[in-house]
């Protein structure tokens, strides 16, 4: 069966960085983009970006260009989400789903919460 | 303007129905990109509801579906069930952007 088991929570100091891994299980990784999704407390989803683990293609949110970056391993079906230069309203659940915009997010992983404070 | 734009709050006693709107725009739905719909529960990861407008992935009930017309969407739930109490998001592309947009959420209480 299809899983996407995230890292565990993390906690940061403002203008830190964090990274969070997802570990994709049950399908060919190649096959689906994964996409970056946050929650942050009391608001709505924020799509954060799509990266295609077959070719690297990658596309950010505009308001997280230059602070986030999205790469994946193949060889271990992992994919990563970097977010530097935290702030406090970057604390938020983070999520990894796969699949691009054309057809939905089919399977998510667990969430990750990142924690960001002095 | 590049939002799509949901109610804040929907409410219906067991067993009616209830619609959810997503309204966008023409650099959205009205460009003619798809829309899917999520449930989301508490401390749990969001579920694919529909996808690409009208389509139900397996295991969803036929009590949910979709619509779409023009630079709008909508997500009707008929037979409301106290398990539907939860948060639901429309998404779409947006060509200004470049981008994914979500709505901002709609909270379904079942009264």
């Amino acid at each position: 069966q299809v899983q996407l088991v995230q890292s565990g929570a993390e906690v940061k100091k403002p203008g830190a960085a964090v990274k969070v891994s997802c570990k994709a299980s049950g399908y060919t990784f190649t096959s689906y983009g994964i996409t970056w999704v946050r929650q942050a407390p009391g608001l709505g989803l924020e799509w954060m970006g799509w990266i295609s683990p077959n070719n690297g293609d990658r596309n950010y949110a505009r308001k997280l260009q230059g602070r986030v970056t999205m790469t994946t391993d193949t060889s271990t079906s992992t994919a990563y989400m970097e977010l530097r230069s935290l702030r406090s309203d970057d604390t938020a659940v983070y999520y990894c789903a796969r699949g691009g915009y054309s057809n939905g997010y089919d399977y998510w992983g667990q969430g990750t919460l990142v924690t960001v404070s002095s | 303007q590049s939002v799509l734009t949901q109610p804040p709050s929907v409410s219906g006693a067991p067993g009616q129905r209830v619609t959810i709107s997503c309204t966008g725009s023409s650099s959205n739905i009205g460009a003619g990109y798809d829309v899917h719909w999520y449930q989301h529960l508490p401390g749990t990861a969001p579920k694919l509801l529909i996808y690409v407008n009208t389509n139900r992935p397996s295991g969803v009930p036929d009590r949910f579906s979709g619509s779409k017309s023009g630079t709008s969407a909508s997500l009707a739930i008929t037979g409301l069930q106290a398990e539907d109490e939860a948060d639901y998001y429309c998404q779409s592309y947006d060509s200004s952007l470049s981008g994914v947009l979500f709505g901002g959420g709609t909270k379904l209480t079942v009264l």
